[in-house]
């Protein structure tokens, strides 16, 4: 069935540094869902991306898809204590139009 | 806003009863869906629903049914809990089309089983 990996699983930034995650699928996607998790929380939807070649903003987050609708990243400038959590991806199956997850990127900001 | 209320936060149960998990929402979602969350595994479906009396299974329904009698109730059933359904619980709703709508999501259950 469709997976989509989602990379790095962990990563540790000292606050201000920037910070990465990206989504890739094998096949062709309809469109991308971001959503992030707090410790002790709720995934909570961010953006949902749907256009080749998308760029869209969320204050110091930025929301990339690929050119060819495979990929996707998101990318938190200057990151500061408030963005630790777990973002996750979500595509939806071209086989079963179900919202697949990928396993989540978990951000730690040392102050 | 939407509201996801899940019916209890934590819940701790013996191996072989029957476990009721209880959703609702209060946004006349068409589209409900059942979470479970594992660390590494990331977030897996198991039963989701898109209309009253409606479900469809989702990538591990096995040990697992559902019940939406009403359309602002979504019900988990565990038949015969077993240890290895120790987890992490989530509970969504969305509107329609589900496939390109976001979720919105309870707070969870964390369901431990003895």
């Amino acid at each position: 069935g469709q997976q989509v990996m989602q990379i790095p699983q962990y990563q540790h930034v000292q606050e201000g540094e920037d910070f990465t995650t990206y989504c890739n699928s094998s096949t062709t996607l309809s469109n991308i869902q971001w959503y992030k998790q707090r410790p002790g929380g709720h995934p909570v939807f961010l953006i949902q991306l749907v256009k080749s070649g998308e760029v869209k903003k969320q204050k110091r987050l930025t929301f990339q898809f690929g050119e060819a609708k495979k990929n996707s990243s998101l990318h938190i400038t200057a990151t500061q204590t408030t963005d630790v959590g777990t973002y996750f991806c979500a595509v939806t199956s071209s086989n079963t139009g179900k919202l697949i997850f990928g396993q989540g990127t978990t951000l730690q900001v040392k102050p | 806003d939407v509201k996801v209320t899940q019916s209890s936060r934590y819940l701790v149960k013996r191996t072989g009863e029957k476990v009721f998990l209880e959703c609702v929402q209060d946004m006349d979602h068409e589209n409900m869906f059942w979470y479970r969350q594992d660390p590494g595994l990331g977030l897996r479906l198991i039963y989701f629903s898109y209309d009253v009396k409606m479900k469809e299974k989702g990538d591990i329904p096995e040990g697992y049914s559902v019940s939406r009698e009403k359309k602002e109730r979504f019900s988990l059933i565990l038949e015969s809990a077993s240890t290895n359904q120790t987890s992490m619980y989530l509970c969504a709703s969305s509107p329609a089309p589900y496939h390109n709508s976001p979720l919105h999501f309870g707070n969870g259950t964390r369901l431990t089983v003895t």
